[in-house]
């Protein structure tokens, strides 16, 4: 089975803090995907890669980065934290190609105070 | 631009009530149509893919079915331990293989 694991399942941080969130995934999945989920709006894409060094802006990259340096790991990183960043963050991946389903990491439940 | 629909936003049924969730999609060309499972604070379970109309695919009381404008849901003798929220998400042959999801059916299903 896939295994998506997000490093923490709750963040508590302050307002203006830099703030990174980890993922990995442990079946060489060329395809890594964020997305925070938020009651009423339903899942959005942040950013996702299609290879190390490689990334795309998704639907809401504003205030957020990302990094990819191994296949396994693709991190997200909140360069200053804000109120509005608290939500349930979802690392995602797949193998690429058409027709392939998004598998899912448990989910970080941020909040920014 | 690619939609997803899902209806009803919620549903509450009695064990053993059967149901269907809707999940009616616009895409350029379908390659492939997703079925979730999200429980409360984690992230969503996959269930099913299907990929042309006329493909069902089951799963224990879960039975997926797939038309060219939407798919269906059907949950046959639910159990509590179904409840949970249920995301439908659609893959267009357009080029980009980011799929497009709705925002889900939450089911509640009472004892």
């Amino acid at each position: 089975d896939v295994k998506v694991t997000q490093s923490s399942r709750y963040l508590v941080k302050r307002t203006g803090e830099k703030v990174f969130l980890e993922c990995v995934q442990d079946m060489d999945h060329e395809n890594m995907f964020w997305y925070r989920q938020d009651p009423g709006l339903g899942l959005r894409l942040i950013y996702f890669s299609y290879d190390v060094k490689m990334k795309e802006k998704g639907d809401i990259p504003e205030g957020y980065s990302v990094s990819r340096e191994k296949k396994e790991r693709f991190s997200l990183i909140l360069e200053s934290a804000s109120t509005n960043q608290t939500s349930m963050y979802l690392c995602a991946s797949n193998p690429g190609g058409l027709g392939s389903p998004l598998h899912f990491g448990n989910g970080t439940r941020l909040t920014v105070t | 631009e690619d939609q997803v629909t899902q209806s009803p936003e919620a549903l509450r049924l009695q064990e053993g009530e059967s149901s269907s969730l809707n999940c009616s999609y616009t895409v350029s060309g379908l390659r492939g149509l997703f079925w979730y499972r999200q429980d409360p604070g984690k992230g969503p379970e996959f269930l099913f893919t299907l990929y042309s109309a006329g493909e069902e695919k089951e799963k224990e009381r879960l039975k997926a079915t797939l038309t060219k404008k939407e798919s269906f849901l059907h949950i046959t003798a639910p159990k509590p331990e179904d409840s949970a929220t249920y995301l439908c998400a659609v893959q267009a042959s357009g080029g980009s293989y980011i799929p497009t999801f709705g925002r889900g059916t939450s089911l509640i299903v009472h004892p």
